[in-house]
C-alpha cells in the first residue's frame, strides 16, 4: 500500500484565491510527522510546513496551513492568496517514528499553476 | 539555517564514463545523509542511506556496484555513477537530518545527462 497518496496531479488557481492540496498517508505507528515541500523549475526542495502526529493543532507559516485530521489520516496543505510564484510542484511526505534519521515517503506530487 | 551543498548542479557524461556526485554540510555535522532520484514528472525515490565511517544501506532494487556512496567524514557524502548510461540520466539530491520539525535539509540537485 501506498505510505503517501497525492491524488491530484494537477491543479489550477487563480491568483489571490486559496488552494487545497490533498494528502492522505498510511501507517501503524503512532508518532510521525508529516511534511510539506515545494519544488520549482529549478529542482530544490523547499520545506513549507511540519505537522507531528501528537500535535493538537494545525499547523500554520505564513500563507501556508496543514489541515490535519488524524482519524481520516488527511494532511492537506492550504495555501491562501496564491501568488504567481508558488507555481511549482507540490510534494508531501511522511516520516514514520520519532526519530528523524527515519527514511521519508513522497507522494507523488501535485503540480500547481497559479494563473493570473 | 543548515546547508547542504551540492555540485555539481548539472553534468553531461558518455556513456561508460563515471560520475561524481558531492553533498557537503556547510554549518552542522551530517552523520546520515540520504540520497535520491528523480525522474521528470516522478517524485523523489529514494537510493541510499549512507552513514558516517560505515557502508551505505542500499534500498531494493538499487545497484550497489553502479552506485557508489561514500560518506568518509561527517561533512561530506559522494555518489558516484560508474559506467553511466543513458537511463541513468536523472536528477540526483541528498539530504540531511536536521531537526524533528524540520525534516530534511535538501542540497540543490544534480541533473545528469549521460550521452
Amino acid at each position: 500500500a501506498q505510505k503517501i497518496t497525492q491524488t491530484q496531479p494537477g491543479m489550477f488557481v487563480q491568483e489571490k484565491e486559496a488552494v487545497t492540496l490533498d494528502c492522505t498517508y498510511d501507517t501503524s505507528d503512532q508518532s510521525y510527522g508529516l511534511f510539506w515541500y515545494k519544488q520549482p523549475s529549478s529542482g530544490e526542495m523547499i520545506f513549507l510546513i511540519y505537522q507531528g502526529s501528537y500535535d493538537e493543532q494545525n499547523a500554520t507559516e505564513g500563507r501556508y496551513s496543514l489541515n490535519f485530521q488524524k482519524a481520516r489520516k488527511s494532511a492537506n496543505l492550504v495555501i491562501s492568496a496564491s501568488q504567481l510564484g508558488d507555481s511549482a510542484m507540490y510534494f508531501c511526505a511522511m516520516r514514520e517514528g520519532p526519530n528523524n534519521f527515519n527514511k521519508f515517503y513522497f507522494g507523488s506530487g501535485t503540480k500547481l499553476n497559479v494563473k493570473p | 539555517g543548515a546547508v547542504v551543498s551540492q555540485h555539481p548542479s548539472w553534468v553531461i557524461c558518455k556513456s561508460g564514463t563515471s560520475v561524481k556526485i558531492e553533498c557537503r554540510s556547510l554549518d552542522f555535522q551530517a552523520t546520515t545523509m540520504f540520497w535520491y532520484r528523480q525522474f521528470p514528472k516522478q517524485s523523489l525515490m529514494l537510493m541510499a542511506t549512507s552513514n558516517e565511517g560505515s557502508k551505505a544501506t542500499y534500498e531494493q532494487g538499487v545497484e550497489k556496484d553502479k552506485f557508489l556512496i561514500n560518506h568518509a567524514s561527517l561533512t561530506l557524502s559522494t555518489l558516484t555513477v560508474t559506467s553511466a548510461h543513458p537511463e541513468d540520466s536523472s536528477f540526483y539530491i541528498c539530504s540531511a537530518p536536521q531537526g524533528l520539525s524540520y525534516g530534511y535539509t535538501f542540497g540543490s540537485g544534480t541533473r545528469l545527462t549521460v550521452v
